[in-house]
């Protein structure tokens, strides 16, 4: 499964939107783009996923670049309860869900 | 709809005594169950998975086991506990066939001392 690379913490004022990047440049071409987020103490919550399009869910928006090599995941009104660390995590057809989790991102949204 | 339940929540262990994590999974038949250990500081780790009963894989090589003596059963265990395993313990469920989206338990932390 192809790498990740997100930045180790985000800022985001309560009521903005979010966004949150990431890279997986070596990404092949029957791999999908997941997003998870870990509130602490918590176990991770399934946000969003993609393969090429962009979708979007009530939870999110995911934003894949046409190279595939990144996307973005949106969060257009970021809540207090927003605050957690965020996984990106690249997965090919064939991995049975074994997700792969790097750092993430830990967002924080502020008053 | 489909729930996931772990116990117990919180452990606290001596070096050297057994361990039995337990995780159920009601609403739903045949699902691929999965381990997962989050170190403190850490990301998450896989540690086993199962497409099914009696079927398991290991990831990393440890001081752990897992089985799966009924369909929407798994179990953690060790016959004699490291400092090293202390950690946060997750089980997670998916639906049959390749897919990433999978549903976590609340967790199990476990202290070993």
């Amino acid at each position: 499964d192809a790498k990740t690379t997100q930045p180790p913490s985000m800022d985001c004022a309560e009521g903005r939107a979010a966004n949150l990047p990431c890279n997986h440049s070596t990404i092949s071409g029957n791999e999908y783009v997941y997003w998870y987020r870990q509130i602490h103490s918590q176990g991770p919550q399934y946000i969003i996923h993609g393969l090429k399009n962009n979708e979007t869910n009530e939870m999110a928006s995911l934003i894949i670049t046409e190279d595939r090599k990144s996307s973005t995941l949106i969060l257009p009104h970021a809540t207090l309860r927003d605050t957690a660390v965020y996984y990106c995590i690249v997965l090919g057809g064939t991995s049975y869900g074994k997700l792969t989790f790097g750092q993430g991102t830990i967002l924080t949204v502020h008053p | 709809s489909q729930t996931i339940h772990q116990w117990p929540a919180t452990l606290v262990q001596p070096v050297g005594s057994p361990l039995s994590l337990e995780c159920t999974v009601e609403g739903t038949s045949n699902p691929n169950l999965y381990w997962y250990r989050q170190a403190a500081g850490r990301g998450l780790q896989l540690l086993f998975y199962s497409v099914g009963i009696g079927q398991i894989s290991s990831e990393v090589p440890q001081n752990l086991s897992a089985s799966r003596p009924q369909d929407r059963q798994f179990i953690l265990s060790s016959k004699k506990l490291l400092l090293s395993d202390s950690g946060f313990y997750l089980c997670a469920w998916t639906g049959t066939g390749n897919t990433g989206e999978l549903f976590f338990g609340e967790g199990s932390r476990l202290t070993v001392l």
